[in-house]
């Protein structure tokens, strides 16, 4: 089946550091990924949509200049929380759709999730 | 932004009870009806896509039901076991994104 992985696991990091997390999609191409956050008891939040070879397209309120990303290859993104600051802790979850399937028909595969802590 | 809920927040249940729980969505513009499970320290895991009204699917003692005129989806677990222990989370695709409920966590108590 589809393996999306997700690198690291979880990290924590001083405040006012940069963290890139990794999105790859192991055994099939995906030229687009996304990047959901989960705030406690809430639901998964879009917070961009990354494009292969072109701009992420980020939803309302997420910051681009804060949460950097990167999608250089069909099978790899990159979400960069710059000068991270407490507030940012969350845990961050990255998923991919398949190529080759329609956008509703087609599942997401989902990597395990980065749970990030900002001292 | 597309409104799916979930219902209940929570659930607990003995070990070879059945259960079931809910997901409601817009049914206006319908596109498909994603439902994942979602187990701790895992990955989120595909069980179905629904597209058609009335669309009934089943995975061993899963199984989903469709209504896209009420806009709302069921799940049911048949002899609930404690490996069924997960969120489970049902999803709506927007533009190019899916819209994804809070989740039902269910926990099976041995």
């Amino acid at each position: 089946g589809a393996v999306v992985s997700q690198h690291p696991s979880w990290v924590i990091c001083k405040s006012g550091t940069s963290v890139k997390i990794e999105c790859r999609s192991l055994d099939f191409q995906a030229t687009t990924m996304f990047w959901y956050r989960q705030f406690p008891k809430q639901s998964l939040m879009l917070m961009a949509t990354s494009n292969e070879g072109s701009k992420a397209t980020y939803e309302q309120g997420v910051e681009k200049d804060k949460f950097l990303i990167n999608h250089a290859s069909l099978t790899l993104s990159t979400l960069t929380v710059t000068s991270a600051h407490p507030e940012d802790s969350s845990f961050y979850i990255c998923s991919a759709r398949d190529s080759r399937t329609s956008r509703a028909r087609g599942e997401q595969f989902f990597g395990p999730g980065t749970r990030l802590t900002v001292l | 932004i597309l409104n799916v809920e979930q219902s209940p927040q929570s659930l607990h249940v003995q070990e070879g009870d059945s259960t079931n729980f809910t997901c409601s969505f817009p049914s206006s513009n319908f596109y498909a009806l994603h439902w994942y499970r979602w187990e701790t320290a895992k990955s989120p895991e595909a069980l179905f896509v629904m597209t058609l009204n009335g669309d009934e699917k089943k995975k061993g003692r899963i199984s989903a039901t469709l209504n896209t005129k009420e806009g709302y989806s069921y799940l049911y677990i048949k002899g609930s076991q404690p490996e069924d222990s997960a969120t489970y989370l049902c999803a709506s695709p927007g533009a190019n994104n899916l819209f994804f409920g809070t989740g039902t966590r269910l926990t099976v108590i041995p």
